[in-house]
């Protein structure tokens, strides 16, 4: 089945504790992205990835890292966790950067930093 | 600066009732509007690509159409299984990134 897999579905931490959500695909996408989801504010980009070795900023990059070793993978690293970054994480695929076929979401990582 | 809108907030509609929803958008330069189903608790799952003005595309119940200010996601004779938050997202011309809106969240009562 195709699919991007994120994990951990949910995590607790306290401020400070470096953590990485991990996101793995199966569809062989050049194209792979991070966002973050806020009660009325939608969706948010943090950063993506045009290819093995490329990545970029995307609107809110602060506080975070990628990195993108693997075409299959593309963690999201938080050196330094803050309340702020409490929110729920998704991560994404598509064959194109244009994502004219569509995206394809992760079931999403709901972080807690207390 | 680059907006997308997205209206109303919330929809209650009982089976069978008709309705559209509205995403307004304020860009740059449009490459593509997309449209994307949300279920609690996933990934938001896509829909529809549109890539110019009067274009329309069509699934099962649900229809969206494109001007230049505005789509609409036109949803017909709904079924509570279409009960979901509908999220739409513009892909902007100068680069790779999408803007999306806040959401529609439609509920269809039985």
């Amino acid at each position: 089945e195709a699919q991007v897999t994120q994990n951990p579905r949910y995590l607790i931490t306290v401020t400070g504790k470096k953590l990485t959500v991990t996101c793995s695909q199966n569809m062989n996408h050049e194209y792979m992205s991070w966002y973050r989801q806020d009660p009325g504010l939608g969706l948010r980009q943090i950063y993506y990835s045009m290819n093995v070795e490329v990545t970029d900023k995307g609107d809110v990059p602060e506080g975070y890292k990628v990195s993108r070793k693997e075409k299959r993978n593309f963690p999201l690293i938080l050196e330094s966790p803050s309340p702020n970054q409490t929110s729920l994480y998704f991560c994404a695929s598509s064959s194109s950067p244009r994502g004219g076929d569509g995206y394809t979401f992760g079931s999403g990582t709901r972080l807690t930093v207390v | 600066e680059d907006q997308v809108t997205q209206s109303p907030e919330a929809l209650r509609l009982q089976e069978g009732e008709s309705s559209s929803l509205n995403c307004s958008y304020t860009v740059s330069g449009l490459r593509g509007l997309f449209w994307y189903r949300q279920d609690p608790g996933k990934g938001p799952e896509f829909l529809f690509t549109l890539y110019s003005a009067g274009e329309e595309k069509e699934k099962e119940r649900l229809k969206a159409t494109l001007t230049k200010k505005e789509s609409f996601l036109h949803i017909t004779a709904p079924k509570p299984e279409d009960s979901a938050t509908y999220l739409c997202a513009v892909h902007l011309a100068s680069n790779y990134q999408l803007i999306w809106g806040a959401g529609t969240k439609l509920i269809i009562k039985p």
